[in-house]
């Protein structure tokens, strides 16, 4: 099983502020990762695929990044709504997907 | 506009079975994977499976073989998630989703549904 870690568990931010998370892959993954927002109470919502490939109408302040085994989501100027639990998954596996732990980002 | 209307919140006593139910439309249901995703309480996300109902091929995850069923009928555009045998550790909200973007669908998710709860309690 390919396992995804995420760091930092929690991340406590401004808004305004740029934000880099971190998702490695316990392998080689190539480009084959997606990362999801999650809001309290709702589904995830798809940010990106193919590791920098950013998923329809999303604003460009979220960029993804990263091949191999590490990869990263910045989010350039970190808005109100941006304030979520982030997760990345990889498909290199496929059928056996994984998802990593979560990023909280939260207000400073 | 693209939807999966899941069922609604279940409770359930230890031991008993549920099938929950992931309605597509908007979307050519047949020859989309569907996959289920597991989050436990305060918790992250696990693949549990994926079904392909054109021909209900179904891939399992590891730690779910042998304590879930997935099945559809795409006659009515539905994806089905069976459990049994239910203990306290599958209190849970399960999600279906579907992958629309991208060269190759199945392998990560657009379009979810907004989830079915349920609660395993004596």
């Amino acid at each position: 099983e390919i396992v995804m870690t995420q760091s930092p568990a929690t991340l406590s931010v401004s808004p305004g502020e740029r934000v880099t998370l971190s998702c490695r892959a316990s392998q080689y993954i190539s480009s084959h990762l997606a990362w999801y927002q999650q809001k309290p109470g709702q589904a995830p919502k798809l940010l990106i695929y193919g590791a920098s490939i950013r998923a329809p109408g999303l604003p460009a302040r979220f960029s993804g990044s990263g091949s191999g085994t590490d990869f990263t989501l910045t989010i350039s100027s970190l808005q109100s709504e941006d304030f979520s639990l982030y997760y990345c998954q990889q498909y290199h596996n496929w059928p056996l997907l994984t998802f990593g732990a979560g990023t909280k980002v939260e207000i400073k | 506009e693209v939807q999966l209307v899941q069922s609604g919140a279940e409770v359930k006593q230890p031991g008993e079975s549920l099938k929950i139910s992931c309605k597509g439309s908007g979307y050519t249901f047949t020859t989309n994977w569907i996959v289920w995703v597991r989050q436990m309480p305060g918790k992250g996300l696990e693949w549990v499976g994926l079904i392909y109902p054109a021909d209900s091929d179904t891939k399992y995850s590891p730690s779910f073989q042998g304590q879930v069923t997935i099945s559809a009928d795409k006659s009515i555009n539905t994806a089905y998630l069976q459990m049994t045998r239910l203990q306290a550790s599958d209190t849970a909200i399960y999600y279906c989703a579907t992958g629309l973007v991208g060269a190759t669908p199945g392998q990560f998710f657009d379009s979810w549904g907004q989830g079915t709860l349920v609660t395993v309690a004596s």
